[in-house]
């Protein structure tokens, strides 16, 4: 069964440096997400995107943060400058349609460590 | 506000039990979904059930939707040890696009 994949499965960075986290969605689906899950706290959205273009974002989705689509498979999260609070887990997710009537397909998730 | 607030927090039984868990939320919805987290892993879709719709079932799994109370619940039954993991219920709030909204999550231990 295709699924989504994502790279590193941790990554520890130093407050103040760039991150960027990879996620390749599953082939057919055009739909993209970001989510992230401090631990033992909710999953929270952070952005979709679609046709190359953010479709929508969280109030966590600052400056700080971008989206890129670079090639045909990759979707990637960057993280400028870390902060402490930015440890969490990110989950990259991926639809065939970007209603609510389809379901998300979640990678394993990045555990991001910020020291 | 809140949207998609799971109970209980915790819930323990023995495998061959069923197990009930409850999400409430505050906005009207289109869907409302369940997933699934097994530690340290990503969410897996268990299933979707429309606002127009009160039941619907998927193997071991029951889910009732009641938008007069806003509230869903899952029912695993015969539980096995294997459904160890986190269970949450997910809210469109309307908005009809991608973007879900999370409850804070049932941890439901099954134990052999």
């Amino acid at each position: 069964e295709p699924e989504v994949t994502q790279t590193p499965s941790h990554q520890v960075t130093q407050m103040g440096q760039e991150v960027i986290l990879r996620c390749v969605p599953i082939s057919n689906h055009l739909y993209f997400y970001w989510y992230r899950q401090i631990l033992g706290q909710k999953v929270e959205f952070l952005v979709s995107f679609y046709n190359n273009e953010i479709s929508e974002k969280s109030e966590i989705f600052d400056d700080q943060f971008s989206v890129e689509r670079p090639d045909g498979s990759n979707f990637t999260l960057k993280i400028r400058s870390t902060k402490l609070e930015d440890s969490a887990m990110y989950f990259c997710a991926s639809s065939e349609v970007g209603t609510a009537a389809s379901p998300l397909h979640f990678g394993n998730g990045t555990r991001l460590t910020v020291t | 506000s809140q949207q998609g607030e799971e109970d209980p927090q915790a819930l323990s039984i023995q495998e061959g039990e069923n197990a009930t868990m409850n999400c409430s939320y505050k906005t009207s919805i289109n869907n409302l979904q369940w997933y699934r987290q097994n530690s340290g892993r990503g969410l897996v879709h268990l299933i979707l059930i429309r606002s127009n719709e009160r039941e619907k079932h998927s193997g071991r799994l029951r889910v009732t939707l009641d938008t007069s109370k806003k509230s869903s619940s899952l029912l695993i039954t015969a539980s096995r040890a294997a459904d160890t993991a986190s269970y949450f219920c997910a809210t469109d709030g309307s908005g009809n696009t991608g973007k879900l909204i999370f409850g804070q999550g049932t941890t439901l231990q099954v134990k052999p």
